[in-house]
């Protein structure tokens, strides 16, 4: 039982450089999320799913895309990489109630 | 706009002492609530969940107190251990069905052998 696995765990982007943080969970979990955490910072919520085809904004949405297609993935996409997405990613999965995390992908633009 | 905010942001606790970490909330209609600990390199985890219908729930060493009057939530760790050393964080559920999880700021707990 892998639970939620991120991939890549790092990456290096330019500015204006496009790419998609792939997350995907085994739980069979109905909702998925995807939180960036800048240092010594809290997580904040970009986007959430309620289940496959259905996704919503969170509190920093501007600047990143996903879709649903499926239960198990849950893709964040960055259209045009900025600076100031230089940040921590974390993809989580809930069942009822308690939250599932994957281990991060740690993203740098330059 | 509203948001879910902690009144320490570190705490240092002597080991085998008990901590006692706050989080104050502002979205009167959040019905659950929920702490996380994050240990350095690693995504947050589950410590202990509870509903807006309780006040207060236990488990493992660890105890969560609601009070929904002043709108504050509180994590009391008993018998505080060097591995309790983390960031520690108290989020909120705003949606309908458990789906739209916002997070506090944290609070660092440091454990003094």
């Amino acid at each position: 039982n892998a639970g939620v696995t991120q991939t890549p765990k790092f990456q290096v982007l330019k500015t204006g450089q496009s790419m998609t943080l792939q997350c995907a969970q085994d739980m069979n979990h109905e909702y998925m999320s995807w939180y960036r955490q800048d240092p010594g910072m809290g997580l904040r919520l970009i986007h959430y799913s309620v289940g496959a085809g259905i996704t919503d904004q969170g509190e920093v949405p501007n600047g990143y895309n996903v879709s649903r297609s499926t239960t198990e993935d849950f893709p964040l996409r960055l259209l045009s990489a900025a600076p100031s997405q230089t940040s921590v990613y974390f993809c989580a999965s809930r069942g009822n109630t308690e939250a599932f995390f994957g281990q991060g992908t740690r993203l740098t633009v330059v | 706009g509203e948001s879910v905010g902690l009144h320490l942001p570190t705490l240092s606790v002597q080991e085998g002492d008990n901590s006692i970490i706050n989080c104050a909330y502002s979205n009167s209609a959040s019905d659950y609530f929920i702490w996380y600990k994050q240990e350095s390199g690693k995504g947050p985890q589950f410590i202990i969940d509870i509903r807006s219908n309780m006040d207060k729930r236990q488990g493992q060493r660890v105890t969560v107190l609601l009070n929904k009057t002043v709108k504050h939530l509180s994590l009391q760790i008993a018998a505080t251990q060097p591995g309790d050393s983390a960031v520690y964080f108290c989020a909120e559920n705003r949606g309908t069905s458990y789906d739209k999880v916002i997070f506090g700021p944290g609070t660092s707990l440091s454990v003094i052998p």
